[in-house]
Parts: C-alpha cells; structure tokens; sequence
C-alpha cells in the first residue's frame, strides 16, 4: 500500500463542473503540499497546508490532520485547469517528501 | 536566479556511458530535493539535502547513482554506466526550511534523459 493515496487516478469533467480530488495519507506529517502538471512536464505548487483550508482563486484546499485526509477543490472548472494534480506529505520532524500518484484531471468545454 | 535551474535539459546518451546533472536551488534555500519520472508515470523520490548532508538515500535505485551538495547550493546527480531503465525525466525541487514561508516547493523545468 503507498504511503499517499489519491482518487481518483482519472477525471473527466465538463467546463463550470465543481471537482474534488482527494488524498489521503498513512505516516504523520508536518505538511502537505498540492501541485500540478501540465502536459509539456512544468510543475507548480498549489498550496502547502498543515492545517484547515486554503483558497487561491477558484482552488480549495482542505485538510483533516486526525483523519489524515486532504481534498483539493476546484469550483467552475475550465478547459486549462486539465493537467495531473499531485498530493505530497512531508514527514513530521524531517524534510522527505513522499508523492501521490497523481490524478489525471481533463475538463473539456 | 529567480527560480530553480536545471541543466541540462536534454540529454541523449549511449548506454554504458556517465551522465552528471545539475541543479541550481533558488539562493538560501537549504532543502534540495532530487526525483525522476519515467514516462507516464508518478514522480519518484530519490535522494534530498539539508544543507550539504543527505539523511535520506533510500530513494536511489541502485550504486550506479550518487548525488553531492556544495556550498548549501549547487547540486550533481551522478548517473554512473547508464542503463536504458534510467531514461527519464530528473525533477530537482528546492524549499526554505522553517519560517512562515518554510517548506513551499519551487521545482525545476526537469532534465530529461534517453538512454539508447
């Protein structure tokens, strides 16, 4: 079983449609961080969260440190929001960082 | 520079051959993060710094790889008799450590190797 779960692996949604990706984790963490990737391979952090919630624009972000489980958001999706979308932990106490394996997210119009 | 550099951003080798790839942190930012992504797949950790030591090596695949810091900068991955397994592409990510921004991730462009 890996560390970081996410779910879906693949997403399809029509433009303006509300998404949800989750995440979910097994080892304690001092942080965890959203990224993506667009095709063409560039990554951009999201967010980096610890606790509560996040909001950048149309993105959420949320996390529940007792359940070990985050959700990213994104409210009236759009054709460029498509890329792969990444969950990372960081270990409590040290800096190694441990990778989702993605979520394929396609919005199309 | 303002962001993390990587170099070089291709490179096509021969099996059997050394390859040395580089990073180029964002200045004072002490965690250096090395990974790979083989095609169509997940980003898969292989070795980071703190400062100049690496408390964690678990990620490297085998002895053939080796990584070094200097200077809490610059950075070498060392791929040593390439194989043809190891093409892929080598993300290097660097954060601060502590501090209200501490942690925030800032990746490189990524250096993509072929082994033929």
């Amino acid at each position: 079983k890996n560390e970081v779960e996410q779910s879906p692996q693949n997403l399809t949604a029509q433009e303006g449609e509300f998404i949800t990706i989750n995440c979910s984790y097994s080892v304690g963490i001092s942080a965890l961080h959203w990224l993506q990737q667009h095709p063409g391979g560039g990554i951009v952090s999201l967010f980096m969260l610890s606790s509560g919630k996040k909001k950048h624009g149309r993105l959420i972000a949320t996390i529940n440190i007792q359940e070990k489980h985050s959700s990213l958001h994104i409210t009236a999706s759009h054709p460029r929001d498509s890329a792969v979308y990444i969950c990372a932990v960081r270990y409590y106490n040290t800096d190694k960082l441990i990778f989702g394996t993605g979520t394929r997210l396609q919005v199309f119009p | 520079g303002a962001g993390v550099s990587q170099s070089p951003s291709n490179k096509v080798t021969e099996k059997g051959k050394d390859v040395e790839l580089r990073c180029d942190p964002i200045s004072g930012h002490t965690a250096l993060y090395w990974y790979r992504q083989r095609l169509g797949q997940g980003l898969e950790f292989l070795i980071y710094f703190q400062g100049n030591s690496a408390p964690d090596k678990s990620g490297l695949p085998s002895d053939r790889f080796s990584a070094e810091r200097t200077g809490e900068s610059v950075s070498t991955l060392t791929i040593q008799r390439t194989q043809q397994e190891d093409s892929a592409v080598y993300l290097c990510a660097s954060s601060l450590v502590g501090g209200e921004n501490g942690g925030e991730l800032f990746f490189g462009e990524g250096s993509r190797l072929t082994v033929l």
